[in-house]
């Protein structure tokens, strides 16, 4: 079984900062790896796939990076609706989410 | 427009049942495995299991396995989950989610239902 740690749990910024949150997988997922933005009372939504593929509208400042166990998302200017709790998502084998990264001011 | 419009939400007591169903429209049902994915309050998120809405196979997580059951009718695009025996830590929002298709995406989930919240309480 493949454990997802995130980190920082927390990340307190200001609007226009450049962030990374980061996503360790206890062994090698290859690329199979996804990322989610979940408001609340919302439904995530996929960002990256394949560790470093936008999905379909998702704005370019986010981007994906990493492979084998250690990934990153990066937010290049956090606008205000980018506060939000993230979510990392293997799917090399059985599916597996990180325990989040809360993105506040 | 694709999307996933999920049943209502659910009080339950300890011990009995629920089913959530999921109603899929804007693709082809049949091409798209769904899955089923539950947050607990201030938590966050926990693969059940996925159906194949063309054949029905299932697979779930060894969590829910012997409880929980994830059925399909293809005349009207929908999928059913059903957990028995249900205690109060099941006390979450279940969510559906269609696992994508093609080059990376195949595993990660490209479209979520709303989401149903379902109580377990006395």
């Amino acid at each position: 079984e493949v454990v997802m740690t995130q980190s920082p749990a927390t990340l307190s910024v200001s609007p226009g900062e450049r962030i990374t949150l980061s996503c360790r997988a206890s062994q090698s997922i290859s690329n199979n790896l996804a990322w989610y933005q979940q408001k609340p009372g919302q439904a995530p939504r996929l960002l990256i796939y394949g560790a470093s593929t936008r999905a379909t509208g998702i704005p370019a400042r986010f981007s994906g990076s990493g492979s084998g166990t250690e990934f990153t998302l990066t937010i290049s200017s956090l606008q205000s609706e980018d506060f939000a709790v993230y979510y990392c998502h293997q799917y090399s084998n059985w599916p597996r989410f990180g325990g989040g990264t809360k993105v506040e001011i | 427009q694709v999307q996933l419009v999920q049943s209502g939400a659910e009080v339950k007591k300890p011990g009995a049942s629920m089913k959530v169903s999921c109603q899929a429209s804007g693709y082809t049902f049949t091409h798209y495995f769904m899955h089923w994915v539950r947050q607990a309050p201030g938590q966050g998120l926990e693969w059940m299991g996925w159906i194949n809405p063309h054949s029905g196979g299932t697979n779930y997580a060894q969590n829910f396995e012997g409880r929980v059951t994830m059925t399909r009718d293809t005349s009207i695009s929908t999928v059913y989950m059903e957990l028995t025996r249900l205690k109060s830590d099941d006390t979450a929002v279940y969510f559906c989610a269609r696992e994508g298709r093609g080059p990376l995406i195949e595993g990660a989930f490209d479209i979520w239902g709303q989401g149903t919240m379902v109580i377990v309480s006395p």
